[in-house]
C-alpha cells in the first residue's frame, strides 16, 4: 500500500459528461501529481500541485482542470468527455516540490471508461 | 527535452531465468533522477528504485539489481531467478533536476511474462 488513495477505482460515464477524480496524498506529502495512462499515449504527466498551488503543467487538455485543497487532497475534473478520454488516471504524491527530491508514490488509479 | 526509451516491448522467460530490462534516457541536465516502477496486472504503479545522476554505484536488492552507466545513458534492471510473480509491465522514468520541471517522463514500458 503506497499510502496514496484514489477514488473511485472505476468510473463509467457517457460522452459529454463531467467527472471528478479524487486523490488523497500520503500523510505529510505536499505535492500531488496527476498522470494519464492510455494505450496509445502511455503514461503522460498532466499537472502538479504543491501545497495548494499549481507548480507544473503537462499536456493537459483545456477540458481538464485540477485543484489542491487546504487539507492537501486533490481533485481532477474532466468535462465534455470524449471516447478518447478513456484511460487509467493516476495520482502520485511526494514530500518535496520535485519528484526528483523524493520517491513519488502512486495511487492505485481510477479507470475511466467513456461510452 | 527529456526522453526515455525502452526498446524492448515484450519479454517472455521461463521461471528461474535471469532477465534484463533495458532503459536508455536523454537529458540535457547534469542533475537528474532515474526511476523504475512495476505495474502488475492489478494496475497499480509500484515504486522500485530511484537513482540520482551523481551516484553510479550499482544497486542490488534481493533478486533485483540495477546497472547505471552515464557513459551510455542507460539504467538497466536485472531480475535474477525470475518468478511468476514478476510478471508485470516495468517502466523506467526520468526526472530532470530543474525545480521548474518536476515531472516524471516515462518510457513505454516492457511487458515481462514469466512462465512456470
Amino acid at each position: 500500500d503506497s499510502g496514496v488513495t484514489q477514488t473511485p477505482k472505476h468510473l463509467i460515464t457517457a460522452t459529454g459528461q463531467r467527472v471528478t477524480l479524487r486523490c488523497s496524498p500520503r500523510s505529510g506529502d505536499l505535492s500531488v501529481y496527476w498522470y494519464q495512462q492510455s494505450l496509445d499515449q502511455g503514461l503522460q504527466f498532466l499537472i502538479q500541485y504543491y501545497n495548494g498551488e499549481e507548480r507544473a503543467k503537462g499536456n493537459i487538455l483545456e477540458r481538464f482542470s485540477a485543484q489542491q485543497f487546504p487539507d492537501l487532497h486533490s481533485e481532477l475534473n474532466l468535462s465534455s468527455l470524449e471516447l478518447g478520454d478513456s484511460a487509467l488516471y493516476f495520482c502520485a504524491s511526494s514530500f518535496g516540490q520535485g519528484a526528483f527530491k523524493t520517491e513519488a508514490f502512486f495511487g492505485q488509479g481510477t479507470r475511466l471508461t467513456v461510452v | 527535452a527529456q526522453k526515455v526509451t525502452q526498446a524492448q516491448t515484450e519479454i517472455s522467460v521461463v521461471e528461474k531465468e535471469d532477465v534484463t530490462l533495458d532503459c536508455v534516457y536523454e537529458t540535457r541536465d547534469t542533475t537528474y533522477y532515474l526511476f523504475w516502477y512495476k505495474q502488475p496486472p492489478s494496475g497499480e504503479l509500484v515504486f522500485l528504485i530511484r537513482r540520482n545522476s551523481f551516484d553510479e554505484q550499482n544497486e542490488i536488492s534481493g533478486r533485483y539489481s540495477w546497472n547505471f552507466q552515464k557513459s551510455t545513458s542507460s539504467f538497466n534492471f536485472t531480475i535474477t531467478a525470475s518468478q511468476v510473480v514478476d510478471s508485470a509491465v516495468y517502466f523506467c522514468a526520468l526526472s530532470e533536476g530543474s525545480g521548474a520541471n518536476s515531472k516524471l517522463t516515462f518510457g513505454k514500458g516492457i511487458t515481462l511474462s514469466v512462465r512456470p
